[in-house]
């Protein structure tokens, strides 16, 4: 069974510049979460889909971050237009049925805003 | 307000020193107990999750337990391979998302 993939991997943009990272859930998991974590910090919760529809945007910073999940499949997360502060790994998580089932994450993006 | 902590920030031990990290939490509701292990450059990876005070699971050399308050991770007899950052997490009751701490990373040197 493929895991949770992400992409890409390592991102380096300008301030002001847009960015969009993708995420690829296991096969079946309905739903779909985006952490993020910033240096020296611990990983914090950004969004939780549910199929197609967000659940819980309650960890999203502000109004620069969209997310969407097309059809319920894989997920994107843009930034729009990205400041220095968002710099961080964004990790990209899903689960099967239950939101109490364990949480499978992928291997991250690394952001970084100069 | 949920809040997670972990300690020790960084545990040094020789191959065979057991040893044990503790994950203090305060949660409304706990609706289960998550540790993870991250190895650099790459995501969490799940290890184990537990739901209530008593709770006890094992894989390998690593044994987790938890109380009403802390949840402690047993390393036995530990090899260079565990060398890793472990994570720990709760959901309350309030939503369906993981509060994580900031992680013990621990280096097992041989």
């Amino acid at each position: 069974e493929a895991g949770v993939t992400q992409f890409p991997s390592h991102s380096v943009i300008e301030k002001g510049q847009t960015v969009t990272l993708r995420c690829d859930p296991i096969s079946g998991h309905d739903n779909l979460y985006w952490y993020r974590r910033v240096m020296g910090k611990e990983i914090k919760f950004l969004l939780h889909f549910v199929k197609e529809s967000k659940q819980d945007e309650s960890g999203m910073p502000n109004n620069r971050f969209l997310a969407e999940r097309t059809g319920g499949t894989y997920s994107t997360l843009k930034v729009q237009p990205a400041e220095l502060e968002d710099s961080g790994v964004y990790f990209c998580a899903s689960s099967h049925q239950t939101p109490s089932d364990e949480q499978y994450f992928g291997p991250g993006t690394r952001l970084t805003v100069t | 307000e949920d809040q997670v902590t972990q300690s020790p920030e960084a545990l040094r031990l020789q191959e065979g020193e057991s040893s044990s990290l503790n994950c203090s939490y305060t949660v409304s509701g706990l609706r289960g107990l998550f540790w993870y292990r991250q190895d650099p450059g790459k995501g969490p990876e799940f290890l184990f999750t537990l739901y209530s005070a008593g709770e006890e699971k094992e894989k390998e050399r690593l044994k987790a337990t938890l109380t009403k308050k802390e949840s402690f991770l047993h390393i036995t007899a530990p090899k260079p391979e565990d060398s890793a950052t472990y994570l720990c997490a709760v959901k309350g009751q309030a939503g369906t998302a993981l509060i994580f701490g900031k992680g013990t990373t621990l280096s097992v040197s041989s």
